[in-house]
């Protein structure tokens, strides 16, 4: 069954280090996420990317924060300069396109859990 | 304001017994989807269910049921004979039309432990 995949699973950095969190989104898909839940806390919404740029992005995702893709199966989210608050589960998702409006389920990646220190 | 609460926090349960998670949501939008999610203890959010805002039929997969009602903005589902297996932290998640068409707002999450 197709899924998403995240790499890595685990990654610990230093407070102001960048760091990439990579993500394969089913073939299909054509509309991508990224979430995160700092953790014992609820999952929150960061950004969805669409056509090659973002459609929509939430109060968190400033300018430390930029997605992209680099090719056609990969897509990235990257943090410039990490913050000590930056650390929880990072979760890419997909959904297929179905009409501008309404999209179907997202499936969630397996989440990359980040540590900063 | 577009939002979902999940008043119960945990639940702690023995096996077998039946278990209800609460979902209340608030939104503007007429058209709207709602979704469960399941995050067992390996982390991963594992899609459970998703259900559009003019369907209000109930729906039962297996040991598992939803109740939507319109009426009282509740989303509410039920493990019938719960499992170990069905330990595991579940996420009511709202997505509204308008605005962020592809954003899920998610509730806090309700951590059911089912006991042998």
């Amino acid at each position: 069954e197709p899924e998403v995949t995240q790499t890595p699973s685990h990654q610990v950095t230093q407070m102001g280090q960048e760091v990439i969190l990579r993500c394969v989104p089913i073939s299909n898909h054509l509309y991508f996420y990224w979430y995160r839940q700092i953790l014992g806390q609820k999952v929150e919404f960061l950004v969805s990317f669409y056509n090659n740029e973002i459609s929509e992005k939430s109060e968190i995702f400033d300018d430390q924060f930029s997605v992209e893709r680099p090719d056609g199966s990969n897509f990235t989210l990257k943090i410039r300069s990490t913050k000590l608050e930056d650390s929880a589960m990072y979760f890419c998702a997909s959904s297929e396109y179905r009409d501008r409006y309404m999209n179907t389920e997202a499936f969630f990646g397996q989440g990359t859990r980040l540590t900063v220190v | 304001a577009q939002k979902v609460t999940q008043a119960q926090t945990e639940i702690s349960v023995v096996e077998k017994e039946d278990v209800t998670l609460d979902c209340v949501y608030e939104t503007r939008d007429t058209t709207y989807y709602l979704f469960w999610y399941k995050q067992p203890p390996s982390g991963e959010l594992v899609f459970l269910i998703r259900r559009n805002s003019f369907d209000e039929q109930n729906e039962i997969s297996g040991r598992y049921s939803w109740n939507f009602q319109k009426s009282t903005s509740s989303f509410n589902f039920t493990i019938t004979a719960s499992q170990v297996v069905d330990s595991a932290v579940y996420f009511c998640a709202l997505r509204p039309f308008s605005g962020g068409y592809n954003k899920l707002i998610f509730g806090a999450g309700t951590r059911l432990a089912v006991h042998p």
